[in-house]
């Protein structure tokens, strides 16, 4: 069974620029896993932040930005502002028509 | 405006059958492949199910395989789910979303709560 990790939580002051990352159990994250980002605040239904790993989706600010470090897709968010406070998910694309979503990281804007 | 609106959740009991239906308007239903996604209390998301365009071809996580079926009405633009021998597991907020070619989703509803209690 095929898990997608995340980091729980992350801290970052206003301003300042955060990178969360979505690693595989087993294997390195390439493009081919096509890695998507999604920003949810509690209650609320998730909005699309990045696609096909680093193509930011329609009205999301350029402080968003995604990418390939190492062997994991990458979220990074720069200048962060306060509203940037929530949860995060990656989905990567695993196999045919099959996705599964990363574990979350809860952002913390102090 | 693309919108989502999914219904038919509700309190069901272990065992029990519940359909959720997602009814989209805004944009052409028929050329979007569907899908569906959900997130416990207080956990992640996880994703459910997934349909192509003209409903031929399905998916579904390991986790509902067999007990649950995803579908699609064209002509009525809407989306369904028939949830089947539920547990306890299976509560959660249910949301449909729009999946596209470049392996993502870009439009979600605001879901619909599904609690399988006795």
């Amino acid at each position: 069974q095929t898990v997608v990790t995340q980091e729980p939580s992350f801290s970052v002051s206003p301003g300042g620029t955060v990178t969360l990352t979505c690693g595989l159990s087993s294997g390195s994250v390439s493009t081919s896993y096509y890695p998507s980002w999604y920003q949810q605040t509690p209650g609320q239904a998730p909005r699309t932040l990045i696609y096909n790993t680093n193509t930011r989706s329609s009205g999301v600010p350029d402080r968003f930005s995604g990418s390939i470090l190492g062997n994991k897709a990458a979220l990074t968010i720069t200048g962060a502002q306060a509203d940037d406070e929530c949860d995060y998910y990656c989905v990567l694309y695993v196999d045919s028509g099959i996705y599964v979503f990363g574990t979350g990281t809860k952002v913390t804007v102090l | 405006e693309v919108q989502l609106l999914e219904s038919g959740g509700g309190l069901v009991q272990p065992g029990g059958s519940l359909r959720l239906s997602c009814a989209s308007s805004g944009f052409t239903f028929s050329n979007y492949a569907m899908t569906w996604v959900r997130q416990a209390p207080g956990k992640g998301l996880e994703w459910v199910s997934g349909i192509s365009t003209a409903g031929i071809a399905t998916y579904h996580a390991d986790s509902v395989k067999g007990r649950f079926t995803i579908s699609r009405d064209n002509s009525k633009n809407t989306l369904y789910l028939q949830m089947n021998s539920l547990r306890g597991e299976d509560t959660a907020v249910y949301y449909c979303a729009r999946w596209r070619a470049g392996n993502y989703f870009d439009y979600w509803g605001q879901g619909t709560l599904v609690t399988v209690s006795s």
